[in-house]
């Protein structure tokens, strides 16, 4: 248990509203990472941090904005959810060079 | 950028029987290379890794898997698989100086036959 948790697990939201899913870390890991997960894509990189303050984007990052004004939270944010980010969601961290990852969080867009 | 690919999408076994599943991945330089294992319903875990070294590398539950540099390749391997192998499995790559980010293959998707 590398001491991940999402939060939350499941959420169903209407096409525009915003959404924020939550990822806490408790041993000041430095990278924590969100992927989505979708059928046929495997994972894809949205955002990644590497520090406080400090932020990138992956690779899918259109539609997302996240934060991290600590270093145990790293936010993602929908700012206007649409369907097509109805998926999977993972954080990960970076621990010794290896990703570990959380349980997820389920999002449904309707 | 690089890209990591897994040619097998769907693969469905025997119990006892042996198993390879494929990865290649396209950056020259220096990687490191990962197996991971989605069990139904979970979240992804580390089966093995390769940073340097001997290239052939045992991870958990009897995987093991080999890099060969000059194919590009990091293919998984388990000579009996047992029905709870049954899983989801990523071939991820991180290249090194390029941001400590994982690129992942799209998955197979392993089914173990009693």
């Amino acid at each position: 248990d590398a001491g991940i948790t999402q939060s939350p697990r499941h959420k169903v939201t209407e096409t525009g509203t915003p959404v924020t899913l939550r990822c806490h870390q408790t041993e000041n890991h430095r990278y924590m990472y969100w992927y989505r997960q979708d059928p046929g894509h495997g994972l894809r990189l949205i955002h990644y941090s590497y520090g406080v303050k400090d932020t990138d984007k992956g690779e899918v990052s259109d539609g997302y904005s996240v934060s991290r004004s600590k270093t145990e939270d790293f936010l993602l944010t929908l700012e206007s959810a649409t369907s097509s980010q109805t998926s999977v969601y993972f954080c990960a961290i970076s621990i010794e060079g290896m990703a570990f990852f959380g349980q997820g969080t389920r999002l449904t867009v309707v | 950028a690089q890209s990591v690919s897994q040619h097998n999408h769907h693969v469905i076994l025997s119990e006892a029987a042996s198993l390879e599943l494929g990865c290649n991945y396209s950056y020259g330089g220096t990687v490191n290379l990962f197996w991971y294992v989605q069990y139904p319903g979970q979240h992804l875990q580390l089966l093995l890794k390769y940073f340097s070294g001997d290239p052939l590398v045992k991870g958990i539950k009897g995987f093991e898997a080999e890099f060969i540099k000059s194919k590009f390749s990091f293919n998984l391997r388990k000579p009996s698989v047992q029905w709870s192998d049954t899983a989801e499995y990523f071939c991820a790559v991180k290249v090194l100086g390029g941001g400590n980010k994982l690129t992942f293959g799209t998955g197979t998707q392993l089914k173990v036959e009693l």
